[in-house]
């Protein structure tokens, strides 16, 4: 299947700065890329669907503020944490559709786990 | 809201085949029903999809029942390697579509 990549795998990072954390499809282009949350014995929680070319859409409760989001061209998006608290420590994970793989398959990075002192 | 509902939890011997059931009874008629797995501490990996009828690849087996309510992921032959969660998502996955996660069954295999 697609591979999609993400930089870096973990971070740690003390309260008040901010972390970028990158999402790459390597062997197709993505229009559409997600990015998700999920917290320890939790599912994964919808952040927020990212256009190349366009700003995302957050889902309801996701401060577009705090997480800020790019995807500046159809291989990368970015996710911006600004200003990190504790309590944004972590496990974030993004996802890229490939409209080329039949129904628009979506695949998931190895997703970066944050901690935030 | 997740559209599906999924045991919690189950064990299967390793070598034996793995029957994670899923329903999904409120699935409209051109939605897709997913199969995802989830390694501890790693990304969810795809296993397959379908939308009526059962679906195969080097994976799994994906069966839909005829009036689509309900499916059952098999994985033939059960290895240590298989121990995850398994997601049933029901969704249309194109566009902005967006695929919503429940809470997934854990799934131990047993040396």
């Amino acid at each position: 299947g697609a591979v999609v990549s993400q930089h870096p795998s973990w971070v740690i990072c003390k309260s008040g700065t901010s972390v970028k954390i990158e999402c790459r499809s390597l062997d197709f282009q993505a229009t559409t890329m997600f990015w998700y949350r999920q917290f320890p014995k939790q599912s994964l929680m919808l952040m927020a669907t990212s256009n190349e070319g366009s700003k995302a859409t957050y889902e309801q409760g996701v401060e577009k503020d705090k997480f800020l989001i790019n995807h500046a061209s159809l291989t990368l998006s970015t996710l911006t944490v600004t200003s990190a608290h504790p309590e944004d420590s972590s496990f974030y994970i993004c996802s890229a559709r490939d409209p080329q793989a039949g129904v628009e398959t979506q695949y998931f990075g190895p997703g970066t786990r944050l901690l935030v002192l | 809201d997740a559209k599906t509902t999924q045991p919690t939890s189950m064990d299967c011997a390793e070598g034996r085949a793995a029957n994670l059931p899923c329903n999904h009874s409120t699935i409209s008629g051109n939605e897709y029903v997913y199969w995802y797995r989830q390694i501890h501490s790693q990304g969810p990996q795809y296993i397959i999809h379908g939308l009526k009828n059962n679906e195969t690849n080097e994976m799994a087996s994906l069966i839909i029942t005829e009036d689509r309510k309900s499916s059952t992921l098999i994985l033939p032959h059960a290895t240590l390697r298989d121990t995850a969660v398994y997601y049933c998502i029901v969704g249309r996955n194109f566009g902005n579509e967006k695929l919503t996660f429940g809470t997934g069954t854990r799934l131990t295999i047993i040396p």
